[in-house]
C-alpha cells in the first residue's frame, strides 16, 4: 500500500532531550515536507526537500532540523525541544510534477 | 495579510443542504490550486484540483477565479460524513512551496 508512515504518533518529552521524528514513504516520491499545524494557524512548513541531500527552510525552521541522505526517509530532529515546540506535526510526500501531497498519520508532541 | 484565507467557520447545515465555501489568495504568481479534507485529528487528504475552467467530482465542484484571486469549493446534496475541516491549498511558483489556508469547518446536521 502506497503510504507515508510517521513514528511515533504520540510522544511527550521533556525541555531540552534531544528527539527525533522519522518520515518513510514507499512511493519513490522526490518531494518530501515536514508541516506543523496549531489551532488558528493552520498548517505551516517547517522543510522540505526536492531529492536526496537537497533541504530547504520552509515558513517555521527555528529549532528544527531535518537530513535526506536516502530517497525514501526524512526525519525531523528536534535537538533541544521547548514547549513552544508542543504541535500535531505531519510529513508528506508528492513526486516531481505531481500535484497534491500525501500525508502521514502524523505525530502529535508535546513538550514539558 | 495571510498568503491563503478562509472563512474559519464553522458552517453549520442540514442534511440535504448545499454549501460553499470561498478562499483567496495574495499571490497573483499561484500556480496551482487544492481542496484538502481534514477529519479530526487525522491527516489531510487532497479533495480534489482546481482549475480555471471548473472541474467536479460527484457532489463537489471547484472553480478558480484568477482575475479576483479565489477559489470556491461547492458541495451539493451534503451528507453527514462530509463533516469535516476543508483546506484551500495553493501552490507557488516554487514546486514544493504550498500554502495552506486555516481550513474551514463544516458540520452536517441530521
Amino acid at each position: 500500500e502506497a503510504q507515508v508512515t510517521q513514528n511515533p504518533r504520540y510522544l511527550i518529552t521533556v525541555t531540552g532531550k534531544k528527539l527525533t521524528v522519522t518520515c518513510s514513504q514507499n512511493m519513490n516520491h522526490e518531494y518530501m515536507s515536514w508541516y506543523r499545524q496549531d489551532p488558528g494557524l493552520g498548517l505551516r512548513q517547517i522543510y522540505y526537500s526536492m531529492n536526496v541531500e537537497v533541504t530547504d527552510k520552509g515558513d517555521v525552521p527555528e529549532g528544527y532540523k531535518v537530513s535526506r541522505k536516502e530517497k525514501r526517509n526524512f526525519p525531523l530532529i528536534l535537538e533541544s525541544p521547548s514547549p513552544n515546540q508542543t504541535s500535531l506535526y505531519f510529513c508528506a510526500s508528492k513526486r516531481e510534477g505531481g500535484y497534491g501531497y500525501t500525508f502521514g498519520s502524523g505525530t502529535r508532541l508535546t513538550v514539558v | 495579510r495571510k498568503e491563503v484565507e478562509q472563512d474559519p467557520g464553522p458552517f453549520n447545515v442540514p442534511e440535504g443542504a448545499t454549501v460553499a465555501f470561498n478562499c483567496t489568495y495574495s499571490n497573483s504568481a499561484s500556480q496551482s490550486f487544492f481542496w484538502y479534507r481534514q477529519d479530526c485529528r487525522k491527516e489531510p487528504k487532497l479533495l480534489m484540483s482546481v482549475y480555471s475552467s471548473g472541474n467536479e467530482d460527484g457532489r463537489f465542484t471547484a472553480q478558480l477565479n484568477r482575475a479576483s484571486q479565489y477559489i470556491s469549493l461547492l458541495i451539493r446534496d451534503s451528507k453527514l460524513s462530509d463533516s469535516a475541516t476543508y483546506l484551500c491549498v495553493v501552490n507557488t511558483s516554487s514546486a514544493s512551496k504550498i500554502i495552506f489556508g486555516s481550513g474551514t469547518r463544516l458540520s452536517i446536521r441530521p
